[in-house]
C-alpha cells in the first residue's frame, strides 16, 4: 500500500528557500497526480500546485507562480516542492497529496503527514 | 478564483444527532466538489467527491448533495470520532477550499 513520506520540519529565515520532499513508499507516482497543499495555523487548506506525470509538467496556482517549483525525480518515487523568498506568512504545514484520477487536479485521496515550515527572523 | 464559503463556522451537536454542513461556491462548479474531514494534528481525509460519491471506506452515515453553487454534507448520526473540522473543495476550475466548519460536542 502506497504511503507518502515527507521530509522533516524546517525553520527558515525570511527571504530564504525551503525544499520539501515527498516520497512514495511502496509504489511510485508514475500514474498519479501529486499536489501540494499548505495549511497555515487556524486556516483552511490552500492548493499550491502539483505535477501530472502523464504530461510531465508542473502546474502552479496563480498565487505562487514565480515563487514555487515542483519537480519529480526521474524514478518518480519522489516529488519536490521548493518555495523561494519565504515570508513570515509562509509559516504553515505543507502537505503532498495524491489524486488517483490521473489527468488533472481534482481531489486527493492520500495525503502525507505534512511538513511544518516555520519562517522566523 | 472561485471562492468557497462554508457555514456555519462552528456546529455544536450531541452524539447520535443528525447534522448538515453547508458549502456555497461563488460561481457554478457543477458537481465538482469534494468534502474532507480533518482532526487535530492530522492531514485531511477525503470523504466525498463528485458532490455525492463516498470515498473508499467512508461510512454510509456521511452523505453529500448539491450541484451548481450550493452543497451540503450530512452526517446522519454523529459518532464520537466524527467531531472534527470539515472542509469543502471545488475542482471545477483550479482547486480552492472553504474555510471549514468545526463540529464540536454539545
Amino acid at each position: 500500500q502506497v504511503q507518502l513520506v515527507q521530509s522533516g520540519a524546517e525553520v527558515k529565515k525570511p527571504g530564504s528557500t525551503v525544499r520539501v520532499s515527498c516520497q512514495a513508499s511502496g509504489g511510485s507516482f508514475s500514474t498519479y497526480v501529486i499536489g501540494w497543499v499548505r495549511q497555515a495555523p487556524g486556516h483552511g487548506p490552500e492548493w499550491m500546485g502539483g505535477i501530472i506525470p502523464i504530461y510531465g509538467s508542473p502546474y502552479y496556482a496563480q498565487k505562487f507562480q514565480g515563487r514555487v517549483t515542483i519537480t519529480a525525480a526521474e524514478s518518480t518515487t519522489t516529488v519536490y516542492m521548493e518555495l523561494r523568498g519565504l515570508r513570515l506568512d509562509d509559516t504553515a504545514v505543507y502537505y503532498c497529496a495524491r489524486d488517483r484520477t490521473g489527468d488533472q487536479f481534482r481531489y486527493f485521496d492520500l495525503w502525507g503527514r505534512g511538513t511544518l515550515v516555520t519562517v522566523s527572523s | 478564483e472561485i471562492v468557497m464559503t462554508q457555514s456555519p463556522a462552528t456546529l455544536s451537536v450531541s452524539p447520535g444527532e443528525r447534522t448538515t454542513l453547508s458549502c456555497r461556491a461563488s460561481q457554478s462548479i457543477s458537481s465538482n466538489l469534494a468534502w474532507y474531514q480533518q482532526k487535530p494534528g492530522q492531514a485531511p481525509r477525503l470523504l466525498i467527491y463528485g458532490a455525492s460519491t463516498r470515498a473508499t471506506g467512508i461510512p454510509a452515515r456521511f452523505s453529500g448533495s448539491g450541484s451548481g453553487t450550493d452543497f451540503s454534507l450530512t452526517i446522519s448520526s454523529l459518532q464520537s470520532e466524527d467531531f472534527a473540522v470539515y472542509y469543502c473543495q471545488q475542482y471545477n476550475r483550479g482547486l480552492t477550499f472553504g474555510g471549514g466548519t468545526k463540529v464540536e460536542i454539545k
